[in-house]
């Protein structure tokens, strides 16, 4: 089945350690975003790729970045993570740009942060 | 500021009764909402989109009204089970931007009683 998978669902890193988490997707989809969500509140679009093109939302913190080395894999590094950081992370894809299609999500990586 | 605002407040209702829930939305001009379910350690799941020019569309038990003049949606699940237990997005997209962003609402959680 055509579908987002994240890696890994569980994701314990040290303070100030980078970590790095994975998306990869087979719907073949130009857009692909990533969006933290803390617990009890919405998700909170961090950046998104529409084939190449980057769009870093404005206040999305420097700490994070993004890669899109092909169409189907994205990653989301934090430089140095902080416990503030500690959230689910989540992946979503849609077939263009347009608010009009639905986004297909991924099962998010849970961070922890010690 | 933009603002989507759903009930905080956990929703508990029998099993086989009507649940609706609100979203309500200011300083915003949407052309689409959808709903997502998210259940716990999940991402969420789409399940469907309102048009600005649509009142009400409905697919199955679900039922979607959105009101454009009130800046409301109603979310409704007829003959509720159990298994509709979780939790349940808002989501806005406008015509204003064409990147096909979508911000979120916090959801509500529905919880179905036996």
């Amino acid at each position: 089945d055509a579908m987002v998978i994240q890696n890994p669902r569980y994701q314990v890193t040290q303070f100030g350690k980078p970590v790095t988490l994975s998306c990869s997707q087979t719907l073949n989809h130009n857009v692909m975003y990533w969006y933290q969500q803390k617990s009890s509140q919405a998700p909170k679009l961090l950046f998104h790729y529409y084939d190449k093109d980057f769009n870093n939302e404005a206040d999305t913190p420097d700490n994070f970045q993004s890669r899109r080395p092909n169409t189907s894999f994205c990653f989301l590094d934090i430089r140095s993570p902080g416990l503030g950081d500690a959230a689910m992370y989540l992946c979503a894809t849609s077939r263009s740009r347009g608010s009009h299609l639905r986004y297909t999500f991924g099962s998010g990586t849970r961070l922890t942060v010690v | 500021s933009q603002k989507i605002e759903q009930n905080s407040e956990a929703l508990n209702i029998q099993e086989g009764k009507t649940a609706t829930l609100t979203c309500n939305y200011t300083n915003y001009s949407p052309a689409y909402l959808q709903w997502y379910r998210q259940d716990p350690g999940r991402g969420p799941v789409f399940l469907l989109l309102i048009r600005e020019n649509e009142k009400e569309k409905r697919k199955e038990r679900l039922k979607v009204t959105f009101d454009t003049t009130l800046k409301q949606s109603l979310f409704h699940i007829t003959a509720s089970q159990p298994a509709d237990s979780a939790t349940y997005l808002c989501a806005l997209g406008s015509f204003s931007s064409n990147t096909g962003k979508l911000i979120f609402g916090q959801g509500t959680t529905l919880q179905v009683k036996p």
